[in-house]
This record gives C-alpha cells, sequence and structure tokens, in this order.
C-alpha cells in the first residue's frame, strides 16, 4: 500500500513569490493534515480536514497561508507570498479517521531565498 | 496548553550502549503517548505508543513506559545499533472536537557509532 504521498520534495524560490505543495493521502483516509517543521523543531499543525471540510485551522496564518481539499482526497498548500521565514519543511500526514494513528509523507522542504 | 518537553541532542554513543531519552509532558485529561522517528531523509514513522497509565509500548527493541504519576514517556533500548541513528521525537496525543491534536518535543537527534 502506497503511503502518503508529497511533492516536490525540494523547493527554493525567491522571496515574495508564490508556491504550492501536493499532498496525497492514504486510500480511503479521511483525515489530512498539514504541519510545519521548522529546522531543530517538532511539527506543528497548521490544518487538519475531515473529509473536504477544514475543521481545524487555528493555526494558519491566514493572511497568506491557504489550503484546499477539493473532493476529500488530495490537498495542496500554498504560500502566497512567500517571507524568508517560511523556509521549513511542510509535513503532510493523513489517518483513516480523526482519532486514528497519522502516518506522515516525507515532507516538502522548503528554502526561501 | 498541551506541551512535551524531551531531552536535548544530539546524544551520541557506542553500539551496544543503553539509550535513554526523557520525555515529559504537559496536558490536561488522558493523553495518548507516541515516540516517532525519523530516519535521514525519510518521514516521521511511529515507534510506539501508549494509550493509558502503566502501559508500556515496544518496537524494534525500543521501549517506553507511560507514567501518569512523573507525567514522562522516557523511551529506552538496552544496545542501540547504527542503523538506529535518527531524530527522535515525543508526542502527545489529545482528541478535541473529535479529532486528533498531535503536540510534538523538539526532537533529539541520536548518533550510534561503531
Amino acid at each position: 500500500e502506497a503511503g502518503v504521498v508529497q511533492s516536490p520534495r525540494y523547493k527554493i524560490i525567491e522571496k515574495k513569490q508564490p508556491v504550492a505543495f501536493w499532498c496525497n493521502p492514504i486510500s480511503g483516509h479521511n483525515t489530512l493534515y498539514w504541519y510545519l517543521q521548522n529546522l531543530g523543531q517538532g511539527p506543528e499543525l497548521l490544518i487538519r480536514y475531515e473529509n473536504e471540510e477544514a475543521v481545524d485551522d487555528s493555526q494558519l496564518p491566514k493572511d497568506r497561508f491557504s489550503a484546499e481539499r477539493l473532493k476529500g482526497v488530495d490537498s495542496t498548500l500554498k504560500i502566497q507570498p512567500a517571507e524568508l521565514g517560511d523556509s521549513a519543511v511542510y509535513l503532510c500526514a493523513s489517518s483513516l479517521e480523526g482519532s486514528g494513528e497519522a502516518f506522515f509523507g516525507q515532507g516538502t522542504r522548503l528554502t526561501v531565498v | 496548553g498541551d506541551s512535551v518537553t524531551q531531552m536535548e541532542g544530539p546524544v551520541t554513543l557506542s553500539e551496544e550502549a543503553f539509550l535513554t531519552i526523557n520525555c515529559t509532558y504537559t496536558a490536561t485529561g488522558y493523553p495518548s503517548l507516541f515516540w516517532y522517528v525519523q530516519y535521514p531523509g525519510e518521514g516521521l514513522q511511529l515507534l510506539l505508543k501508549a494509550t493509558k497509565a502503566d502501559d508500556k509500548g515496544s518496537n524494534k527493541g525500543f521501549e517506553a513506559t507511560y507514567r501518569k504519576e512523573t507525567t514522562s514517556f522516557h523511551l529506552e533500548k538496552g544496545s542501540v545499533q547504527v542503523s538506529d541513528s535518527a531524530v527522535y521525537f515525543c508526542a502527545l496525543r489529545r482528541v478535541t472536537g473529535g479529532g486528533n491534536k498531535l503536540t510534538f518535543g523538539t526532537g533529539t537527534q541520536l548518533k550510534v557509532e561503531l
């Protein structure tokens, strides 16, 4: 069974440019999460989806970050415009249901220059 | 709010040495506790878990016991191998609003040398 797939693995962009990350969760998993992992830190939740509904986006900086999960399957996280401080690893995870074990993708390492 | 504190790294050990990585937590209610491992270039993988007090989680020779009285979940392994070199994250989970809320520690890097 395929795990959580994220792309791209690495992205380098100039500040003020837009960037998007894509995540395909494990088939059948209703819950999808986006986490931010700064260097030397643990992951922090940005947003959680139950199917296509964002049920917890309290930590998402909505002035520049947006996310969508159309059709309740794969998801896209966007930053526009990117800032130097956005350089980090963006992790996607999914679980069968809200209280189930979360499985993580390999992450997208973003570098803003 | 919820928080997880784990010992700072890097921890450097010789192969076959005993490993302890300390983890303590602060949370309301009765969280579940986890250890995740992140090997170089890979995503987070669940290593072990415990869902209630006095439970012991174990996997691949690693163990951790949920101690409610000391709010701790220390990770141990009797004999580490070079292949155990990775970053280890302690985490707690509370179910809020019908879903998971995972709170992670800052991670502890383990380096095992021959």
